[in-house]
């Protein structure tokens, strides 16, 4: 089986402008998590998203939005883009989402942006 | 808010050594403990995981037990193969149903033959 998928793999933008990063997530998972991963540190939580909605949000700015398609698939859209912004964009998907028991999740390879 | 510390390293070791990363938290309630591992070129892969207190989780080797007493889940393996060159991270998921992960900034460990 096909894991998470991510596209594109990598990515160089110049400041202010915007960017779309994609997820297609394990078949038959309907819910999709972004994090951000800046170099020497650990993942931090964007966004999750569960049947087209969203369950959770991160302390992200309002730059950074994201939607989750009928298929299950999601983007992550960043404008007005910083060079701060550089970093390694990781998708997570799960089966289920909001359950007493933890919904594994599995992760994608990353979309590396590059701000300049 | 919820917060992972962990050993950041960088670690270098000999095959066939003690392997043990540090790991504490701190969080509301009783959250679930997770170690991911990031191998050169992969994404994040779910090492091991404990969802109570002294419950130990392990996998390939590797093991961590979740001490609510000292809020710690340090990770160990008692011999270490070349293999295992990676950057392993801490994790914690919250109560309260969302499946949002808080990480530790990771620690990256090198094993020579």
């Amino acid at each position: 089986d096909a894991g998470v998928t991510q596209s594109p793999t990598h990515l160089i933008k110049t400041r202010g402008q915007q960017v779309t990063l994609r997820c297609s997530p394990i078949s038959g998972h309907k819910s999709v998590s972004w994090y951000q991963q800046v170099l020497g540190q650990g993942p931090q939580f964007i966004f999750q998203y569960y049947e087209k909605e969203e369950r959770g949000r991160g302390n992200f700015p309002d730059r950074f939005s994201a939607r989750q398609f009928p298929n299950y698939s999601s983007e992550l859209n960043v404008n007005a883009l910083l060079l701060g912004d550089s970093a390694l964009y990781l998708c997570a998907s799960s089966k289920e989402a909001g359950t007493v028991n933890y919904n594994e999740q599995f992760f994608g390879p990353g979309t590396r942006l590059t701000v300049l | 808010g919820d917060s992972v510390t962990q050993m950041e390293g960088p670690v270098t070791l000999s095959e066939e050594a003690f392997l043990t990363i540090n790991c504490t938290y701190t969080a509301t309630g009783y959250p679930s403990l997770f170690w991911y591992v990031q191998y050169p070129g992969e994404g994040l892969q779910l090492l091991l995981k404990a969802t109570k207190a002294d419950d130990k989780g392990s996998n390939k080797g590797f093991e961590a037990t979740y001490r609510k007493e000292t809020t710690s889940f340090h990770l160990e393996k008692g011999s270490v193969q070349v293999s295992d060159s990676a950057v392993y991270f801490c994790a914690l998921r919250t109560q309260g149903g969302s499946e949002k992960l808080v990480f530790g900034k990771g620690m990256k460990l090198t094993v020579n033959p």
